[in-house]
C-alpha cells in the first residue's frame, strides 16, 4: 500500500503567519490523486483540497495545494484563529486509500 | 444538504463483533459509493472498505479482509459495517463517508462518528 509521510509533526505559529505542510508518497500518484483535510477535536475531517490543487466547495482561497508525483504541499497564506487544527493528506491513486499521520498546527 | 447519520457508541468485549449503521437519503444511497473509515486516538483516518449500495458490491482493505463485512439495506437507505473478532486495538471512532462524486474516493460528507470501545 502507498505510505504517506507528513512533515513536520507539529508547527507552533501565530495568527497571520504563512504555513506550508508537506506530504510525501512512497510511490508516484498519477494524475495527482491527493486530497487534504482539516480536523478539529471531536469532529470528522473536513475536505479542503482534492486533485492536489482543487479547493472543495466553500473552502477559503487562503488554502492552496500543489505538487505532483511523490511530493505535495498544502499552504495557508495567512493563518486565521479557526485554522489551528490537524491536517491530513490522503491518496486515492491506488487502493487501499491511505492517509498520512497528520501535521498539527497549534498556536504559539 | 447531505446527511449521514450513524448509530450510537458501543462497548464490546474482545472476541465479539460490532455492527454499526449509517443512514442517508435515497439519492445518496442510489447514486454514490459509501465508505467506512476508522480513526484510533491520536492517529490518522484508516480506510476499511466501501460499498456501491444499489449493487451490493463491497470492497475491503486487505488488512480487514475476513473480519469486516459491509452491507446495504435499500428499504431504509442504510449501510452497515460489521467487524468481528474484536481486539483492544480496534478501539476507535468509526465513520461512514460518501465519495465526493462517482469514482472519486475522497470524502466531503461524513457521518458524525461512532465510538467503539473494546475492553474486557
Amino acid at each position: 500500500e502507498i505510505v504517506l509521510t507528513q512533515s513536520p509533526g507539529t508547527l507552533s505559529l501565530s495568527p497571520g503567519e504563512r504555513v506550508t505542510l508537506s506530504c510525501r508518497a512512497s510511490q508516484s500518484l498519477h494524475s495527482g490523486y491527493l486530497a487534504w483535510y482539516q480536523q478539529k477535536p471531536g469532529q470528522a475531517p473536513r475536505l479542503l483540497i482534492y486533485g492536489a490543487s482543487n479547493r472543495a466547495t466553500g473552502i477559503p482561497d487562503r488554502f492552496s495545494g500543489s505538487g505532483s508525483g511523490t511530493d505535495f504541499t498544502l499552504a495557508i497564506s495567512r493563518l486565521e484563529p479557526e485554522d489551528f487544527a490537524v491536517y491530513y493528506c490522503q491518496q486515492y491513486d491506488t487502493p487501499p486509500w491511505t492517509f498520512g499521520q497528520g501535521t498539527k498546527v497549534d498556536m504559539k | 444538504q447531505v446527511q449521514l447519520v450513524q448509530s450510537a457508541s458501543e462497548v464490546k468485549k474482545p472476541g465479539s463483533s460490532v455492527k454499526i449503521s449509517c443512514t442517508t437519503s435515497g439519492e445518496t444511497f442510489r447514486s454514490y459509493s459509501l465508505n467506512w473509515l476508522r480513526q484510533a486516538p491520536g492517529q490518522g483516518p484508516e480506510w476499511m472498505g466501501d460499498i456501491v449500495p444499489i449493487f451490493h458490491m463491497a470492497n475491503y482493505a486487505q488488512r480487514f479482509q475476513g473480519r469486516v463485512s459491509i452491507t446495504a439495506d435499500e428499504s431504509t437507505s442504510t449501510v452497515y459495517m460489521e467487524l468481528s473478532s474484536l481486539r483492544p486495538d480496534d478501539t476507535a471512532v468509526y465513520f461512514c463517508a460518501r465519495d465526493y462524486t462517482v469514482k472519486a474516493p475522497y470524502f466531503e460528507y461524513w457521518g458524525q462518528g461512532t465510538l467503539v470501545t473494546v475492553s474486557s
